[in-house]
């Protein structure tokens, strides 16, 4: 089993609406949660993280962590065609061990 | 402003000729990452310096080497590339290993071996 599986998507969605990307991981005992966001053919760029169970909100993105389901999330809202890239989720305990990454498309 | 940096930003090299890809960083940082990234797959980690201490992932092929001469820079070595290796290859730096310390990467080099 892969310590952390990424719904694969690919993830379309109109201008202003809500993305949602979501990961499920194995439980490794003390963790963090980080998300980034990588376009394509650069390196990928730091949203955000998360550690205590609940959510955590900063801009437009809010992550969720339920350590009792080992799942974690992420809300894109107003979703805009400049957070068109790839979203990986990456468990953290010393190193990231990253998910397979979901595509995000914003249509105009 | 305090990043990182790799060089090249593009390397091309022939089968089984050896490479070294630099990272270099201004933030200080102790931790030093070299991750692979192949096309539409989600980056491996190669290995890690903590200050002067090595860590090789168990399944890091023998044929990638790193050397840290000191905090700012580190290299990656391939030894003889094959093409397999073809790849991105991104370092990070952290402040230190604990859960909540961020990685911050660099823009990647880009390995094409023909």
């Amino acid at each position: 089993q892969k310590e952390v599986e990424q719904n694969s998507g690919p993830l379309s969605v109109p201008e202003g609406a809500i993305a949602s990307l979501n990961c499920t991981y194995s439980d490794r005992g003390s963790q963090s949660f980080f998300w980034y966001r990588q376009y394509s053919g650069k390196s990928p760029e730091l949203i955000m993280f998360i550690y205590s169970n609940g959510d955590k909100e900063d801009g437009r993105f809010t992550a969720q962590l339920n350590k009792a389901s080992h799942y974690v999330s992420l809300l894109i809202r107003d979703s805009q065609p400049s957070d068109s890239a790839t979203y990986l989720c990456a468990l953290h305990d010393y190193k990231l061990s990253f998910g397979a990454g979901t595509t995000v498309t914003v249509r105009a | 402003d305090a990043m990182v940096i790799q060089n090249p930003r593009y390397q091309v090299t022939q089968f089984g000729k050896p490479v070294t890809l630099s990272c270099s960083q201004t933030l200080n940082h102790n931790v030093m990452y070299w991750y692979q990234q192949k096309s539409s797959q989600a980056p491996k980690l190669l290995f890690h310096y903590y200050d002067k201490d090595f860590n090789n992932e168990a399944d890091t092929p023998d044929n990638f080497q790193s050397r840290r001469p000191n905090t700012s820079f580190c290299f990656l070595d391939i030894r003889s590339p094959g093409l397999g290796d073809a790849a991105m290859y991104l370092c990070a730096t952290s402040r230190e290993l604990g859960v909540t310390d961020t990685q911050y990467f660099g823009p990647g080099t880009r390995l094409t071996v023909l």
